[in-house]
């Protein structure tokens, strides 16, 4: 059966650090979404992608952070600046008919 | 601003029993709704789905109910069973690509 993966399973890095999360959504697929899940809360929706462009962004989904398709497969996020309070899972899901298959996600943790 | 929130954030049953997870959500333009679980360690699973122009959708051993009168859904696991034991979000869209998640409501199945 057909997955959404992600790597790395984790990623430590420091503060001011730039970091890119990497997503291979179903390949059939064409919408693409970024959540992130702080530990012991709920999921958040980041960002939304179709047609090479984003869709919909949350408020969270500020200058510090970007997307990009860059190969056809791949879909990442990229965060320019890392700061503490970006510890968290980040998943990536991809979508058709309405169902949105995640990811096993990425843990950032950020010192 | 828009949420989606959960009644209880921890509810255990019996095995065998029937579980009833609750959602409360405020975006009345909300017209799309879906139950996820999430076991440790890995991303949300769809488990059902729900327009706003149904009232009640059954899966197996799953049933939703949806009430946009007072902005509540739920979700209805027959027969509940270990491998049940997970976190359960609901999600919620209004025609956008952007999808909000409720907080979140543990089951724990007691043997």
């Amino acid at each position: 059966e057909p997955e959404v993966t992600q790597t790395p399973s984790h990623q430590v890095t420091q503060m001011g650090q730039e970091v890119i999360l990497r997503c291979v959504p179903i390949s059939n697929h064409l919408y693409f979404y970024w959540y992130r899940q702080i530990l012991g809360q709920k999921v958040e929706f980041l960002v939304s992608f179709y047609n090479n462009e984003i869709s919909e962004k949350s408020e969270i989904f500020d200058d510090q952070f970007s997307v990009e398709r860059p190969d056809g497969s791949n879909f990442t996020l990229k965060i320019r600046s890392t700061k503490l309070e970006d510890s968290a899972m980040y998943f990536c899901a991809s979508m058709v008919a309405n169902e949105q298959y995640f990811g096993p996600g990425t843990r950032l943790t950020v010192t | 601003g828009e949420s989606v929130g959960l009644h209880l954030p921890t509810l255990s049953v019996q095995e065998g029993d029937n579980s009833i997870i609750n959602c409360a959500y405020s975006n009345s333009a909300s017209d799309y709704f879906i139950w996820y679980k999430q076991e440790s360690g890995k991303g949300p699973q769809f488990i059902i789905d729900i327009r706003s122009n149904m009232d009640k959708r059954q899966g197996q051993r799953v049933t939703v109910l949806l009430n946009k009168t007072v902005k509540h859904l739920s979700l209805q696991i027959a027969a509940t069973q270990p491998g049940d034991s997970a976190v359960y979000f609901c999600s919620s869209t209004s025609g956008t690509y952007k999808y909000i998640f409720g907080t979140g409501t543990r089951l724990k199945v007691l043997a």
